[in-house]
C-alpha cells in the first residue's frame, strides 16, 4: 500500500529565512511524487513533480525539491521565503501502475512572518 | 501550466434536490479524471476514478448511487450529488491527469463548495 507521510502540521518561518517542508513516504516499487500548494477556498496548485532523472527538481516559484531514495524522503524547499507563500502544501505518491489515483499526505501549513 | 476548470464554484440548495458539479480540462485531453471532497483543515479524499467512455471506479465507502459520474469525453467530466443532504456540504474537488510517464502531470480545478440547507 503506498502512504505519505508529513509529519509537521505547521511550519513557521520568518521572511528571507530558508524553508523546508518534509515529506516521506511508503510504496513498493518506484514513486512518481509530487507537491502542490493551496491556497484559501482554492483547489490545488501544481509546484513540481519527480518522475526520474535528476533526484534535484525545481519548480514553480522558487521552489525546489530532492528525491532521496535511500531516506524515502521528497522534502520541499525554497532558499528564502516570502510571506505569500504561506498556504497549505500537500505531498503525493503515486505508483505508477495503470490508473492509480495519486496518495496525499494531511498537509503542512506554512506560515512565513515579516 | 494546463488549466482544469469547475463550474459551478460555489452552491447552495435545499436538502433533497440533486446538484451537478462539472469539470473541465482546458487545453488538453485528460487520460483519467479523478473527483475529491475535502472537509475543513483536512486533506483529500479521494471520492472516484473516471475515465472516458467506462464506468467510475469508487473507493470504499463512497456510494455510487448517490455521487453519480458521468465522463462523457476527454475533457469533461461531471458529479452529481443526488439527493443531497447537509452531511454532503463540502468542498469538492476534481482533478485530470494529463500525459504518460515522464510527460505525466496531474491538475487540480479550483474546488466547488457545497452547502446543502
Amino acid at each position: 500500500a503506498q502512504s505519505v507521510a508529513q509529519p509537521e502540521d505547521q511550519v513557521n518561518v520568518a521572511e528571507g529565512n530558508p524553508l523546508t517542508v518534509k515529506c516521506t513516504y511508503s510504496v513498493s516499487g518506484n514513486p512518481y511524487l509530487f507537491w502542490y500548494v493551496q491556497y484559501p477556498n482554492r483547489g490545488l496548485q501544481f509546484l513540481l513533480k519527480y518522475i526520474t532523472g535528476d533526484n534535484l527538481v525545481k519548480g514553480s516559484y522558487g521552489f525546489e525539491a530532492e528525491f532521496n531514495k535511500s531516506q524515502t524522503s521528497f522534502h520541499l524547499k525554497k532558499p528564502s521565503a516570502l510571506v505569500s507563500d504561506s498556504a497549505l502544501y500537500f505531498c503525493a505518491v503515486r505508483v505508477p501502475r495503470g490508473n492509480t489515483p495519486l496518495v496525499f499526505g494531511k498537509g503542512t501549513r506554512l506560515s512565513v512572518i515579516a | 501550466g494546463a488549466v482544469v476548470s469547475q463550474h459551478p464554484s460555489r452552491v447552495i440548495c435545499k436538502s433533497g434536490t440533486s446538484v451537478k458539479i462539472e469539470c473541465r480540462s482546458l487545453d488538453f485531453q485528460a487520460t483519467t479524471m479523478f473527483w475529491y471532497r475535502q472537509f475543513p483543515k483536512q486533506s483529500l479524499m479521494l471520492m472516484a476514478t473516471s475515465n472516458e467512455g467506462s464506468k467510475a471506479t469508487y473507493e470504499q465507502g463512497v456510494e455510487k448511487d448517490k455521487f453519480l459520474i458521468n465522463h462523457a469525453s476527454l475533457t469533461l467530466s461531471t458529479l452529481t450529488v443526488t439527493s443531497a443532504h447537509p452531511e454532503d456540504s463540502s468542498f469538492y474537488i476534481c482533478s485530470a491527469r494529463s500525459g504518460r510517464g515522464g510527460t505525466e502531470t496531474q491538475y487540480f480545478g479550483p474546488g466547488t463548495r457545497l452547502l446543502v440547507l
